[in-house]
């Protein structure tokens, strides 16, 4: 089976610019997340959905981030401007339903990874 | 919420060596812990999960077990290799009912030749 698909794998781009990363989830998985990887702020959720629908975006660093979800089978986080600081590996993530306390595995793309100039 | 706290790297050791990192966690009632992996230039994966207490999960030769009692799960090798040069990273659902995870901030090791 196809895991997560994320492109583009390598953005760089100079400040100012719009940057689109798109991600196509596991087929049949009912949540969706998007996470932000620095070496200072390590690993960081920034939304996730439930069946297209956006659950939690406090992780959202301000307005020039925006996420949706137009469909089961893709998602877009977009930042517009994007700025030096945003230079990160941004993951997206797949899970079916967890059952209360026990969870279930996530399951993520292999990445993007962006470069604000 | 739910936390976990692992202790911080850079971990070095040699071929062969044994591996233990550290993980203790703060959670309401009983849930599902879980040790993730990211080797270099990868997203993050399943490595190995507990599901109730006293569980051990185990996957390419790490273990981990669930104590309840010292609210622990920490992930040990017997012999690690070169190829386990990674971030290992703990985690637990974020709350009751939580369909999200929880991670520590990650453990990075090196093995060396």
């Amino acid at each position: 089976d196809a895991g997560v698909i994320q492109s583009p794998r390598h953005e760089v781009t100079e400040m100012g610019q719009e940057v689109t990363l798109r991600c196509k989830p596991i087929s049949g998985h009912d949540y969706l997340f998007w996470y932000r990887q620095t070496m200072m702020r390590g690993l960081e959720l920034l939304i996730y959905f439930n069946n297209n629908v956006p659950i939690d975006d406090s992780g959202m660093p301000e307005d020039r981030f925006s996420a949706k979800m137009p469909n089961a089978s893709f998602s877009t986080l977009k930042i517009q401007p994007s700025e030096p600081r945003d230079s990160a590996v941004y993951f997206c993530a797949s899970s079916l339903p967890g059952q209360g306390l026990r969870g279930n595995t996530i399951y993520f793309g292999e990445g993007s990874w962006l470069t604000v100039v | 919420g739910n936390s976990v706290t692992q202790m911080e790297g850079p971990v070095t050791l040699s071929e062969e060596a044994f591996l233990t990192i550290n993980c203790t966690y703060t959670a309401t009632g009983y849930p599902s812990l879980f040790w993730y992996v990211q080797y270099p230039g990868e997203g993050l994966q399943l490595l190995l999960k507990a599901t109730k207490a006293d569980d051990k999960g185990s996957n390419k030769g790490f273990e981990a077990t669930y104590r309840k009692e010292t609210t622990s799960f920490h992930l040990e090798k017997g012999s690690v290799q070169v190829s386990d040069s990674a971030v290992y990273f703990c985690a637990l659902p974020s709350g009751a009912g939580s369909y999200q995870l929880t991670f520590g901030k990650g453990t990075k090791l090196s093995v060396i030749p």
